[in-house]
Parts: C-alpha cells; structure tokens; sequence
C-alpha cells in the first residue's frame, strides 16, 4: 500500500524551532516529488514547498520562502519540514503529499500534523 | 498568481441528487492542469480528479470533472451518503493555487 505517515502534533511557543516528518512507504520514494501544504481556517490550502528526494532539488511558494526548510533524506524515505523561529500565525495543520510525476496533482496524502504555535 | 473561485459556497442536497460545482480562474489555467479534492471531518484532502477530467485511481465513476480554460465542473451524478464533503479546486498550470472551497451537505 502506498502510504504517507506524519509526525505527530506539536505544541510549541513562539521562537522556538520545530522539525515535522513525513516517511512514504509502497512506492519508489527517489521518483516523485513530495511536498507539504497547509491548511488554516482563514486562508485554506496552500502549497508550501516541493522537493525532489533524488537530489533535493526544492521549490518554494513565494509566501513562504525564508520561513521553512524543506529538506529529506532519502535512505529513509522522510521529507521534512522546519522551523528555526515558530510564529503563532504558523498555527495550522500540516500535510505532507505526493506530486503526480505528470503535473503537480497531489495524489498520496499523509494524515496530517496540526503544529500550534502560542505565543 | 491564478486566483480560484468557486461556487456556490455550500450546496444543500438529498442523496441521490445530482451535484454540480464550478471553479472559474482569473486567467486561462495552463494545459487543463485542474484537480478536484475531497475533505472529509478530520481528513486529509484525497485527489478526485487531475487533468480537468481524469479520475484518480478507485474514484467512483459518478465523479466526473469537465471544462477548460478559465472554467471548470465537477459533477457528482447522483450523490451518495459518504459524498457530503467539502471540494476543493486546484490550478497546477502556473505555479499552484487552491480555491475557497464547496460545501455540499444534507438537506
């Protein structure tokens, strides 16, 4: 089965850093891009940051480039998502996703990890 | 950046009515390049349709995705129970954006 499993939730306070995981499993890991969405009451789904496990080639939304790190390791099949400096506005839920390998559908969902920030 | 609306906002309905959900672009969306999710309560999204018009693997074939351009369809032929769900659009032909979202729930 192919399958995306998340880290667990987060409590966390504002300033400190955060690293959440997302280990895929039933596919080949190196050939498709993974990245991670979040979604907030006030702003819905967006699209955070791509990466290609096979050479860690990222892309980020331009929303969010310089707030995370998007990073993974490939002997272990996990994509990362981190924080060095967590803001309460990054109080949201966050998924983890497979990119088709013919456009950016997300195909595979992970089940999710809320992160709340106080501040 | 493609700016995505959809509507109507919410949709109520009885099961085995017929649902229809637009999303319009603010400009021509790239080689068709829209999908439609499901969210369930407490559920990850999970891919309807890609393409426009191509249905994800075990989507049932009473969902079926339509449109080019700047505006697309999704219809559910004859709705069923575990259909009432929030559905989402998403445009992948210029960098990636999601629409507000359509609420469809009992009558």
């Amino acid at each position: 089965e192919v399958q995306l499993v998340q880290s667990g939730a987060e409590v966390k306070k504002a300033g400190e850093s955060l690293k959440i995981s997302c280990k895929g499993s039933g596919y080949s890991f190196t050939r498709y891009w993974i990245g991670w969405v979040r979604q907030t009451p006030g702003k819905g789904l967006e699209r955070v940051a791509i990466i290609y496990p096979d050479d860690s080639d990222t892309r980020y939304s331009p929303s969010f480039q310089g707030q995370v790190t998007i990073s993974a390791d490939k002997s272990i099949s996990t994509a990362y998502l981190q924080w060095s400096s967590l803001k309460a506005s990054d109080t949201a839920m966050y998924y983890c996703a497979r990119v088709r390998p013919d456009g950016d559908a997300l195909d595979i969902w992970g089940q999710g990890t809320m992160v709340t920030v106080s501040s | 950046e493609i700016v995505l609306t959809q509507s109507p906002g919410s949709l109520s309905l009885s099961p085995g009515e017929r649902a229809t959900l637009s999303c319009r672009a603010s400009q021509t969306v790239g080689t068709d390049y829209l999908a439609w999710y499901q969210q369930k309560p407490g559920q990850a999204p999970r891919l309807l349709i890609y393409g426009a018009s191509t249905r994800a693997t075990g989507i049932p074939d009473r969902f079926s995705g339509s449109g080019s351009g700047t505006d697309f369809t999704l219809t559910i032929s004859r709705l069923e129970p575990e259909d009432f769900a929030v559905y989402y659009c998403q445009q992948y032909g210029t960098s990636f954006t999601f629409g507000p979202g359509t609420k469809v729930d009992f009558k």
